[in-house]
């Protein structure tokens, strides 16, 4: 495709259940990154990959999250059972090098109840 | 670690109006780029404008320009002649060694 894409773009999910979050970067973009977004809020940074490679896992909230990128593509970020405060939208972005411009996904809305 | 810090949380404009939105940093490197992007009500991020620390001269484009200050840290951004469409949340960013960091973003209102 031509952007970024994620999946699913809405997701509910009861409290103690596993979830986990897709992320089709632009073709050929090295660099990977997640965020959540909480109501009106700003940007908590999770994690970004360069490549494969996950060099500052610090931004992950809790061992509950985690994330993983294979072939240099698609990422998936996994959250173990979830939390309320879990809810919030998480978006991805990729770039082709550093500092060239990041694409953002839609995001994904994820809600615990 | 690297931070950015947006202390406008929210402002307004009046339509064609200039406002100009503040944005600080703190990094220990010398060679990052910064950004500013746009979060319209839709939910997606769009580039506003792109500025490399190892230029002096500040960004443009079209209604939208930078004053770099990079001795003081400091990314503003202005926007001339504002437009209604121009409402949004806006946030600094800043990219060094892949990892990009976001402000806690303005929230912007252009009103007729």
């Amino acid at each position: 495709g031509a952007g970024v894409s994620q999946s699913p773009s809405n997701k509910v999910t009861e409290k103690g259940k596993d979830v986990e979050l897709r992320c089709d970067p632009i073709s050929g973009h090295t660099a990977l990154y997640w965020y959540r977004q909480s109501l009106g809020q700003g940007l908590e940074f999770l994690i970004y990959f360069q490549g494969n490679s996950a060099p500052d896992k610090s931004g992950l909230p809790s061992d509950r999250f985690s994330a993983e990128r294979t072939g240099g593509s698609v990422s998936t970020l996994t959250i173990q059972r979830t939390q309320q405060e879990d809810s919030a939208v998480y978006l991805c972005a990729s770039s082709l090098w550093v500092g060239s411009e990041a694409f953002f996904g839609q995001g994904t809305r994820l809600t615990v109840v | 670690a690297q931070t950015v810090t947006q202390s406008q949380p929210e402002m307004s404009v009046q339509e064609a109006e200039t406002v100009t939105l503040s944005c600080t940093y703190d990094t220990s490197e010398s060679n990052y780029y910064l950004f500013w992007y746009k979060q319209p009500p839709s939910r997606q991020m769009i580039l506003v404008i792109r500025q490399e620390a190892y230029k002096q001269q500040n960004a443009t484009e079209n209604r939208f320009s930078v004053n770099f200050q990079k001795a003081a840290k400091s990314f503003s951004l202005k926007i001339s002649d504002s437009q209604l469409g121009d409402t949004a949340m806006y946030f600094c960013a800043f990219i060094v060694n892949n990892d990009m960091r976001f402000g806690a973003g303005t929230r912007l209102t252009v009103k007729p």
